[in-house]
């Protein structure tokens, strides 16, 4: 079975201030990570994604984020935000391989950028 | 814009309603999902397609009842709904080994 953290419900932050977004992960078999963005009235977007190789990821809209295998830890940061990044962030592991299709979210992060 | 389609955007029903949501994307996918999402939640999988076959079914109420006439479709039929269903209904589709999935804006039920 697998399981994902969010540590934070709501990370309030001002505008140009960088911000890290906490994902942590339980799963006895190796897992492919993602990172969506729901912004209001909307479905979910997907920001970046691990697979396999770099553990430094390049999403889009200036988003990384890092894979920690000791740690199970799949953070999402950005250096500096806009108030156009306010909206929920969710992280998601799913088993890789043919035949699996159960994506595991977390509970959501709330990004509030404050101008 | 997104590459999976759903319609309505917004669908208001009585309980003695039916109703079917539509879900339609071009990439050639073949697993798609129905997920529902309440207000303040992450989504929760309601059934999963695969090569236009039933493979999940995290027992849902059989008042939803899916269909995928074809690789590109996926519907989603209503039928004597309670309150309780309503929420913001999102599609999405991928390739089947673990690619990521891509969601549609949703569809945003609402129970009278």
């Amino acid at each position: 079975a697998q399981s994902v953290t969010q540590l934070d419900s709501q990370v309030p932050v001002f505008e140009e201030a960088p911000v890290e977004l906490r994902c942590n992960y339980s799963s006895s078999v190796s897992v492919y990570l993602f990172w969506y963005v729901q912004y209001p009235n909307q479905g979910l977007q997907l920001l970046l994604k691990y697979l396999s190789g770099s553990t430094l990821v390049k999403g889009i809209n200036g988003f990384e984020a890092e894979f920690n295998k000791s740690q199970t830890s799949f953070h999402l940061r950005k250096p500096s935000v806009h108030i156009s990044d306010t909206a929920e962030y969710f992280c998601a592991v799913r088993s890789p391989g043919a035949g699996s299709y159960q994506l595991t979210f977390g509970k959501g992060t709330k990004l509030s950028v404050i101008p | 814009d997104t590459e999976v389609t759903q319609t309505p955007k917004h669908l208001v029903m009585g309980m003695t309603n039916k109703k079917s949501l539509k879900c339609e994307q071009h990439m050639g996918h073949r697993a798609m999902y129905w997920y529902k999402q309440k207000a303040k939640k992450p989504p929760e999988l309601m059934f999963v397609y695969s090569y236009e076959k039933l493979s999940i079914n995290e027992s849902v109420p059989s008042r939803f009842s899916p269909e995928c006439p074809n690789s590109s479709l996926l519907n989603l039929h209503l039928h004597a709904l309670q309150p309780e269903d309503s929420a913001l209904y999102l599609c999405a589709s991928s390739q089947v080994s673990g690619q990521p999935q891509h969601f549609g804006d949703g569809t945003r039920l609402s129970i009278l």
